[in-house]
């Protein structure tokens, strides 16, 4: 069975201070492993796919890594207004999983000004 | 305008009664989804359908139902509702054919079953 472990659970920056949220997964050849931003009560905005272990993907102070075992979201001199849940998800190359997302619960970030 | 939209946003109804939750994208996908999100559960795949004709179960099905009316078309149903259905609702659309596993969320529809 798939799965996807993400920590913290909840992290507390000061403006600009940088740090990294993790994803670890488990899963039965990885097609795909994605990274998406959820503001309170709205949908998940997709931010990233990775396909294989090495791969890195950049998105204004955010950048994404992957190895073998697991992900990470470097965000580099956060601002107040990337304060949000930071979702991870896998997909299978195949097998009866094969096209479905599993997600971690999330790690909930909030940037002091 | 929005490439997934979702009606209605907000629903408050009472138990027993039925509902639908309407999904219409204009991204040109072929695939559709249903996730429900709960505090502490995360997002859950309720169904899922890779085009018109195959609809699909998720992990957790039970008391729905769903219909692909078209392409761009999913909705779900609560056939008599109960308050432990009372969740954010999602639905997500992805390119099958294209090979782009990525998933596109809609807004979300919070339903309230009291």
């Amino acid at each position: 069975e798939d799965q996807v472990t993400q920590s913290p659970e909840a992290l507390r920056l000061q403006e600009g201070e940088s740090s990294s949220l993790n994803c670890s997964y488990t899963v039965s050849g990885l097609r795909g492993l994605f990274w998406y931003r959820q503001d309170p009560g709205k949908g998940p905005e997709f931010l990233f796919t990775l396909y294989s272990a090495g791969e890195e993907k950049e998105k204004e102070r955010l950048k994404a890594t992957l190895t073998k075992k697991e992900s990470f979201l470097h965000i580099t001199a956060p601002k107040p207004e990337d304060s949000a849940t930071y979702l991870c998800a896998v997909t299978p190359a195949g097998g009866t999983s094969y096209g479905k997302l599993t997600f971690g619960q999330g790690t909930i970030l909030t940037v002091h000004p | 305008d929005a490439d997934v939209t979702q009606t209605p946003r907000n629903r408050i109804t009472k138990t027993g009664k039925r509902i639908m939750l309407e999904c219409s994208q204009t991204k040109g996908h072929d695939r559709m989804y249903w996730y429900r999100q709960d505090p502490g559960l995360g997002l859950r795949l309720i169904y899922y359908s890779f085009d018109v004709k195959d609809i699909n179960k998720g992990e957790i099905s039970d008391g729905y139902s769903v219909s692909r009316q078209a392409q761009a078309k999913f909705s779900l149903s609560l056939e008599s509702a109960i308050p432990n259905q009372t969740a954010l609702y999602f639905c997500a659309t992805s390119d099958g054919t294209g090979g782009r596993p990525e998933q596109y969320f809609g807004p979300g529809t919070r339903l309230t079953v009291t």
